[in-house]
């Protein structure tokens, strides 16, 4: 157990919805990693946030957004779903180390649009 | 662009023997590197670092190597044991900056 937590485990939707993804965190953490992983792809950064703000931003589609709340925990808006969109989203938070960061990663949510 | 490869998609050994897993990168930027295993249904977790200013680090049976003028690192697994059957992602970051750089994923068999 990371100590990371998302929600949901699974969501199926229809193509044109919106969804939102759930991240609390590890206890401390400020920042807030959002992350793709579609069917044999590695996993591609979407978008970090820390302490609230925007930090830095990946390979996120303008139908998508997310934030980070006061209490740290970060939302991840998908909308008009497309089926391409189907795949495992992970959040991580992160500790920095004396050499780097590391990253915690939660178990995943696991969107599919039909 | 995919700053961060993994050129074998899968790799099977039998058990006991050593597991290499192979990683390359191409921006000479990047200064600090880690290995993550995932399970089926699980998130990634982290299983080893290296910065740039080592070319080896050890951990049990986890050994990463750094090679910066090549620009590749490699996991060394030995000996390998069927419950390090996994998806082995590296990655690769800048200590200035928080852009993350995984590979696709190398999936490792080990078989009894």
């Amino acid at each position: 157990d990371s100590g990371v937590t998302q929600t949901p485990k699974h969501l199926i939707t229809a193509t044109g919805q919106r969804v939102t993804l759930r991240c609390s965190p590890r206890s401390g953490d400020l920042s807030v990693y959002w992350y793709q992983q579609s069917l044999d792809q590695g996993l591609q950064f979407l978008i970090q946030y820390y302490n609230g703000e925007e930090r830095a931003k990946g390979n996120i589609l303008e139908r998508f957004s997310a934030q980070q709340f006061p209490d740290l925990h970060s939302e991840l808006n998908l909308s008009s779903l497309e089926l391409g969109d189907s795949a495992l989203y992970f959040c991580a938070s992160s500790v920095w180390g004396a050499l780097g960061e590391t990253q915690y990663f939660g178990p995943g949510t696991r969107l599919l649009v039909l | 662009d995919q700053q961060v490869k993994q050129n074998s998609p899968s790799l099977s050994v039998q058990e006991g023997r050593i597991s290499i897993l192979n990683c390359d990168y191409t921006n000479s930027m990047f200064d600090y590197f880690l290995w993550y295993k995932k399970y089926p249904a699980e998130g990634p977790t982290f299983l080893i670092s290296i910065s740039s200013i080592k070319d080896k680090n050890e951990d049990g049976r986890f050994t990463v190597f750094l090679n910066k003028s090549a620009k590749h690192l490699s996991l060394h697994i030995v000996p390998s044991q069927p419950g390090d059957s996994a998806v082995y992602f590296c990655a690769a970051s800048r200590v200035d900056n928080n852009d993350m750089r995984f590979g696709a994923g190398t999936r490792l068999t080990v078989k009894p």
